[in-house]
């Protein structure tokens, strides 16, 4: 079975440019997390998903940020424009949903904002 | 909201020693506190969870303690190995439906052959 795919890998853009991360859960999960992660820091919420609908997105800085889940199943995350500041490792998670809390998190989008 | 905090935030030991990498939590409602074990450039991988009806739980070389009267839990590897070196994330959430993990910053485990 294929894990969480994420795409791209890196990213290097210049300030003010948009981007976009893309990421396929595993087959069959109903819940999508996108996090942050600083180095040297734990991973940070941005959205999380139950199928197609965004039920905690209270940590996405919505000025620039958003993100979408047609289908309940693809996830996609931007950020426009980008600032400096938004330089850190995008990992996306999923799990079943319900009582099934376990999170699969994917290899992460490194974005270089220059 | 939850708040964890993990310590130390490096850790040095040698291959053979146990490694213990302490957490607590400000939220009483929290009853789901998995760890997470992250290899440098690669995703965080789950290698052990724990619920609040439970003290203990362990798993060959590892186990995580609760004490949910003090809020704290620790993970335990005994017998360290250098591949057990990585970072090691604790987290904390109410489990079911409303899982939110808020994860600690993180314990940078270096075991030295």
């Amino acid at each position: 079975e294929a894990g969480v795919v994420q795409s791209p890998r890196y990213k290097i853009i210049e300030k003010k440019q948009p981007v976009a991360f893309w990421c396929n859960p595993i087959s069959g999960h109903n819940t999508l997390y996108w996090y942050l992660q600083n180095l040297g820091q734990g991973p940070e919420l941005l959205i999380r998903y139950e199928n197609e609908e965004a039920v905690d997105d209270s940590q996405l800085p919505k000025d620039r940020f958003s993100a979408e889940r047609l289908k309940g199943v693809d996830s996609t995350l931007k950020i426009q424009p980008a600032e400096l500041g938004d330089s850190a490792v995008y990992l996306c998670a999923s799990s079943l949903g319900g009582t099934q809390e376990t999170q699969y998190f994917g290899p992460g989008t490194r974005l270089l904002v220059l | 909201g939850e708040n964890v905090e993990q310590h130390p935030s490096t850790l040095s030991v040698q291959e053979g020693d146990s490694a213990v990498i302490k957490c607590t939590y400000s939220d009483s409602a929290s009853n789901y506190f998995p760890w997470y074990k992250q290899e440098l450039g690669k995703r965080p991988q789950l290698i052990i969870d724990i619920r609040s009806n439970v003290g203990e739980k362990k798993d060959q070389r590892i186990a995580v303690t609760l004490n949910k009267t003090a809020k704290h839990f620790s993970l335990h590897i005994t017998e360290t190995q250098p591949e057990d070196s990585a970072v090691y994330f604790c987290a904390a959430s109410m489990g079911g439906g409303s899982y939110i993990p808020t994860f600690g910053r993180g314990t940078s485990l270096i075991v030295h052959p």
